[in-house]
């Protein structure tokens, strides 16, 4: 049973365009989200985050949304660079739980 | 600063062998995570470290897995009689307690490949 999903194995998008990645979850137990990026041969690196009790929250040029009704969030990266290109992992947490729950990744490219 | 780092990043071993398998994390860091990823797929958990004890051992798939953390730092992955099921990257990854419990650094990972 996956509780992270990632229908998207791959995203191919242009340099300078928005680039969105998607994640939906099952376990209304999940209090916190995460997004994480990993480039080959490398371990995944922390992007960014977002509480339950927000809807949004935004880091220069990356910002997630989170729609819980929807059990849904996105990642935007905008404007795209060819640097962004990796897989990207979306992850929940419990509250009180350390252990995060990733989902599959789904790979970016952004072509120059 | 050093990051966290895992020794050895490649491992080739026969089905039937024991390994062990090092993680060093992040000084000052207090948690520590282990974590395997098959291929095509995401991390998936496996322990947590706070301090020197297992925090949650829930991921460890079957008693052939073991882990220890025994000053509270360095911590060793241990598995006996490998199994080709057991090839995977394992990560490792700290968390310095204080500045919030989620955000988890990983280090680049060690290749387990059981012939």
């Amino acid at each position: 049973d996956q509780q992270v999903k990632q229908n998207s194995p791959s995203l191919s998008v242009q340099e300078g365009r928005i680039s969105i990645l998607n994640c939906d979850y099952t376990n209304s137990m999940f209090d916190y989200f995460l997004w994480y990026k990993k480039y080959p041969a490398e371990g995944p690196t922390f992007l960014i985050s977002i509480s339950s009790i927000k809807d949004k929250n935004e880091d220069g040029r990356f910002t997630v949304f989170l729609n819980k009704s929807a059990k849904h969030l996105s990642l935007h990266i905008v404007p795209s660079q060819p640097g962004d290109s990796a897989v990207y992992f979306c992850a929940g947490t419990q509250g009180g739980s350390e252990k995060l729950v990733f989902g599959k990744g789904t790979k970016l490219t952004v072509n120059p | 600063g050093a990051g966290v780092s895992q020794t050895p990043s490649n491992k080739v071993t026969e089905k039937g062998k024991y390994v062990e398998l090092r993680c060093d994390p992040i000084s000052g860091h207090t948690a520590l995570y282990w974590y395997r990823q098959s291929l095509g797929q995401g991390p998936e958990f496996l322990i947590y470290f706070q301090g020197t004890g297992a925090a949650d051992d829930s991921g460890l798939p079957n008693d052939r897995f073991f882990a220890v953390r025994p000053e509270g730092s360095v911590s060793t992955l241990k598995i006996q009689r490998t199994e080709r099921g057991d090839s995977a990257v394992y990560l490792c990854a700290s968390s310095l307690m204080a500045s919030g419990p989620y955000e988890q650094y990983f280090g680049p990972g060690t290749r387990l490949t059981v012939t």
